[in-house]
């Protein structure tokens, strides 16, 4: 088993463009996430899901685009990148019967 | 909302040693998950160790034990036996179970391991 999976794992944007961050798992987990870590802070929820066909927003949803077709893949769009978006992202996944989250090996997102 | 405030920036101990990392918590949940994450330089996330808020017992795992204070809101780590490998961030956080997609993160402890 692969895990949770993020590609790609380095990105450079110019301010303006779009891009997808790629998120896949194959423990067949329901519940997914996606966090952004800012230099010298904790992680902060983006958004969230909890089944196929459906999403929500966390704490720093503004500015990111997610849906969720099937239960493996959940991909983090953003539409307009900005400065203030320059952060590593982290996708994190847990089944219905834990708490505990697991997290993929991360993409440092770095937009000019 | 819930926060988590870990005050202690950076911690330095010596190998073989002992050291604890404080955390604390605010939240009016009275059922809720605590966690200690390490991060070392690969930036992975890994889970060091969790507590169920409804269980008293302190958890363990291996060298790794808390202290989980209920009433304080209160939830330490203790790593024994240091070793070179324990460098890394350690990050609490929280989750409670009504919202157990949300994770609540401190702002994280800089462990030091001096041989």
């Amino acid at each position: 088993n692969a895990g949770v999976t993020q590609t790609p794992k380095f990105q450079v944007l110019k301010t303006g463009q779009s891009m997808t961050l790629q998120c896949a798992q194959d423990m067949n987990h329901e519940y997914m996430s996606w966090y952004r870590q800012d230099p010298g802070m904790g992680l902060r929820l983006i958004h969230y899901s909890v089944g196929a066909g459906i999403t929500d927003q966390g704490e720093v949803p503004n500015g990111y685009n997610v849906s969720r077709s099937t239960t493996e893949d959940f991909p983090l769009r953003l539409l307009s990148a900005a400065p203030s978006q320059t952060s590593v992202y982290f996708c994190a996944t847990r089944t219905s019967g834990s708490y505990t989250q697991y997290f993929g090996p991360g993409t440092r997102l770095t937009v000019l | 909302a819930q926060t988590v405030t870990q005050s202690q920036p950076e911690m330095s101990v010596q190998e073989a040693e002992t050291v604890t990392l404080s955390c604390t918590y605010d939240t009016s949940e009275s059922d809720y998950y605590l966690f200690w994450y390490k991060q070392p330089p690969s930036r992975q996330m890994i889970l060091v160790i969790r507590q169920e808020a409804y269980k008293q017992q302190n958890a363990t795992e291996n060298r790794f034990s808390v202290n989980f204070q209920k009433a304080a809101k209160s939830f330490s780590l203790k790593i024994s036996d240091s070793q070179l490998g324990d460098a890394a961030m350690y990050f609490c956080a929280y989750s409670p179970q009504a919202a157990g997609n949300k994770l609540t993160f401190g702002g994280g402890t800089r462990v030091l391991v001096k041989p």
